[in-house]
């Protein structure tokens, strides 16, 4: 299948600073990205879906203001945590996927762990 | 937001045992995905289902869609060491516009090795 890849794959920063994380397709043009939250021992939650050169549109209870979704091109997507906070550490996950494509041509990245402290 | 009720939630295997794990929704999906993810990992695909009542298989692997469009099962035969991990379903249903909808996961089920 396609690849996905997230950079970087770890980061602890401290209480207030702002945090990128990147998402790109290596090998396909991704004209549509997700981006997901998963808390320990908890399911996969879509924070919100981007389609390159629009906004992003956010699930209801996410803050867009907090999480800034840039996807500039149809290989990358980039999702800045602004002031973070210790409740935003988590695991998030990217996926790709063409446009028009079916289910199961969205690729899942190897996802972020991200430590707030 | 939505989600699926996947069962068992965990479940310890011994190796060479059979599993049955299943996902049930009150909605109806178009599209049902089993994804295996390990830890610090994300989801992999391992089957997608796209027909109603469609049986299909993946090596050791056997996931169907069931004929309501409400529910799903994945079955793993003979089990062995590295089907260790936690097993997410996700359905896909339609947007009233007509475009995709977006992948709804079901709670997951940890599969654990007997002590």
């Amino acid at each position: 299948g396609a690849v996905v890849s997230q950079h970087p794959s770890r980061v602890i920063c401290k209480s207030g600073t702002s945090v990128k994380i990147e998402c790109r397709s290596l090998d396909f043009q991704a004209t549509t990205m997700f981006w997901y939250r998963q808390f320990p021992k908890q399911s996969l939650m879509l924070m919100a879906t981007s389609n390159e050169g629009s906004k992003a549109t956010y699930e209801q209870g996410v803050e867009k203001d907090k999480f800034l979704i840039n996807h500039a091109s149809l290989t990358l997507s980039t999702l800045t945590v602004t002031s973070a906070h210790p409740e935003d550490s988590s695991f998030y996950i990217c996926s790709a996927r063409t446009s028009g494509g079916r289910a199961d041509t969205q690729y899942f990245g190897p996802g972020t762990r991200l430590t707030v402290l | 937001g939505q989600q699926l009720n996947q069962n068992p939630q965990s479940m310890f295997i011994q190796e060479g045992e059979d599993v049955s794990m299943n996902c049930t929704s009150s909605s109806i999906f178009n599209t049902w995905l089993w994804y295996k993810q390990d830890p610090g990992e994300g989801p992999v695909l391992l089957i997608a289902l796209y027909k109603a009542g469609e049986l299909t298989s993946n090596g050791r692997l056997t996931a169907q869609f069931g004929i309501t469009r409400k529910d799903s099962f994945l079955n793993i035969s003979a089990s062995i060491p590295s089907d260790v991990g936690i097993y997410f379903c996700a359905g896909q249903g339609m947007n009233y516009g007509g475009s995709q909808g977006n992948l709804i996961f079901g709670k997951g089920t940890k599969l654990s090795v007997k002590p």
